[in-house]
């Protein structure tokens, strides 16, 4: 247990509308990335962190914007959400001692109508 | 570009029994990182394996090993006296050694394991 959660759970909302989801660490890891999981994809890289302040732009990140205002906080805006956007939603860490490793949160699933 | 390829979209198992799920992978590099990924109905995805690629002992974790083939690009999961608690869909993962703070780990597509009693 890496001590990630992540909120919502379960989404439901229109196409059009803002939608920010939200991963919460409890032990203080710099590395925090952003997944999704789509049917046929595995998961791939939206958006990722190595810091306050510091994120940049991952594998498919178009439609995406992220913000790290506190360690323990990564969140993840869909500013107008597509059906295209729906997907499950992962939040990872890396522990500094073990960079290469990834350790995912229970997941967000979305669903834009 | 790296690639992971999981040719098995299905397999199954009775309890007690063995099964291994195979995993390929397509890279240039030397030196990289392995991983094998366990995704329940919870959906939650929980890290089973990893594997570095300079290491040539095979990676094992109770009930879990691999089959590393550096030369063939192959790293295969062998799990053994398999339990109901198993059945889940199954991630090879790759990643490279060099370290940048953005680099993604790339899956496979999954393989889905059904364990029978």
């Amino acid at each position: 247990d890496a001590g990630i959660t992540q909120s919502p759970r379960h989404k439901v909302t229109e196409t059009g509308t803002p939608v920010t989801l939200r991963c919460h660490q409890t032990e203080n890891h710099r590395y925090m990335y952003w997944y999704r999981q789509d049917p046929g994809h595995g998961l791939r890289l939206i958006h990722y962190s190595y810091g306050v302040k510091d994120t940049d732009k991952g594998e498919v990140s178009d439609g995406y914007s992220v913000s790290r205002s506190k360690t323990e906080d990564f969140l993840l805006t869909l500013e107008s959400a597509t059906s295209s956007q729906t997907s499950v939603y992962f939040c990872a860490i890396s522990p500094e001692r073990k960079r290469e490793t990834q350790y995912f949160g229970p997941g967000t699933r979305l669903l834009v109508l | 570009a790296q690639t992971v390829t999981q040719s098995q979209p299905e397999m199954s198992v009775q309890e007690a029994e063995t099964v291994t799920l195979s995993c390929t992978y397509d890279t240039s590099e030397s030196d990289y990182y392995l991983f094998w990924y366990k995704q329940p109905p919870s959906r939650q995805m929980i890290l089973v394996i990893r594997q570095e690629a300079y290491k040539q002992q095979n990676a094992t974790e109770n009930r879990f090993s691999v089959n590393f083939q550096k030369a063939a690009k192959s790293f295969s999961l062998k799990i053994s006296d398999s339990q109901l608690g198993d059945a889940a869909m199954y991630f090879c993962a790759y990643r490279t050694e060099v370290y940048q703070a953005g680099t993604a780990l790339i899956f496979g597509k999954g393989t889905t394991l059904s364990v029978s009693s």
